[in-house]
């Protein structure tokens, strides 16, 4: 069974662009988390999609945004970069977002904002 | 809200040596119990949990983790460690109350590096 995928693996981008990452879940996964590492602040959760639908959301400005499509896909999007936005950013499934659910976690894709 | 102290940021071992992880948290209702593992380059993995029941969880590498409601803490240990436990370990909660909430609070994490 396929693990969590995400695309790109890295990215290079300057301040002021957007930016649009992808992440594949397990086959049969429903649910999609979005998390962002740094040093300094660490795992911080950023939304998550069920269903298409934002179920739950962190504590992050508007220019995040994300979207799930029917096949469980999901996208995240940062728009208006911010060199503190460099970060790595983490997905995860699970097969239906509940709180005992063990998610699983992609590799990441790691921003770089110039 | 809930919250997660993690206070080791770095724990340096030998091999073959025990190790204990402390992990504290704080919440005003009921929570699930995480621990991850980051190996460099790579996401996490779950490395056990506690949901209810016997408060002392194992893991298949033989990591242990036992919940103590009274003290708040979920400390993982392992008797002896293996070079290939190097590694960034991170303490987790989910909100039971939230039912559907697919939300994670974790630690700062910790850094276990293993020397011979």
């Amino acid at each position: 069974k396929a693990g969590v995928t995400q695309t790109p693996r890295y990215l290079i981008k300057t301040r002021g662009q957007q930016v649009t990452l992808s992440c594949s879940p397990i086959s049969g996964h429903r649910s999609v988390s979005w998390y962002q590492q740094t040093p300094g602040q660490g795992l911080q959760f950023l939304f998550e999609y069920f269903s298409e639908t934002q179920r739950n959301k962190g504590n992050f400005p508007g220019r995040f945004s994300g979207r799930q499509f029917s096949n469980s896909r999901s996208e995240m999007n940062v728009s208006t970069l911010e060199l503190g936005d460099s970060a790595l950013y983490l997905c995860a499934s699970s097969l239906q977002g509940l709180a005992y659910n063990e998610q699983f976690f992609g590799p990441g894709t790691r921003l770089t904002v110039l | 809200a809930q919250s997660v102290t993690q206070l080791d940021s770095q724990v340096p071992v030998f091999e073959e040596a025990p190790v204990e992880l402390r992990c504290n948290y704080s919440s005003s209702v009921s929570v699930y119990l995480f621990w991850y593992v980051q190996y460099p380059n790579q996401g996490l993995q779950l490395l056990l949990k506690y949901l209810s029941g016997s408060t002392l969880v194992e893991s298949i590498n033989g990591f242990e983790a036992e919940f103590n409601k009274s003290q708040t803490s979920f400390h993982l240990r392992k008797p002896s460690v293996h070079i290939s436990d190097t590694a960034e370990y991170f303490c987790a909660v989910s909100d039971v109350d939230t039912g559907t909430a697919s939300k994670l609070t974790f630690g700062t994490g910790t850094r276990l590096q293993v020397t011979l």
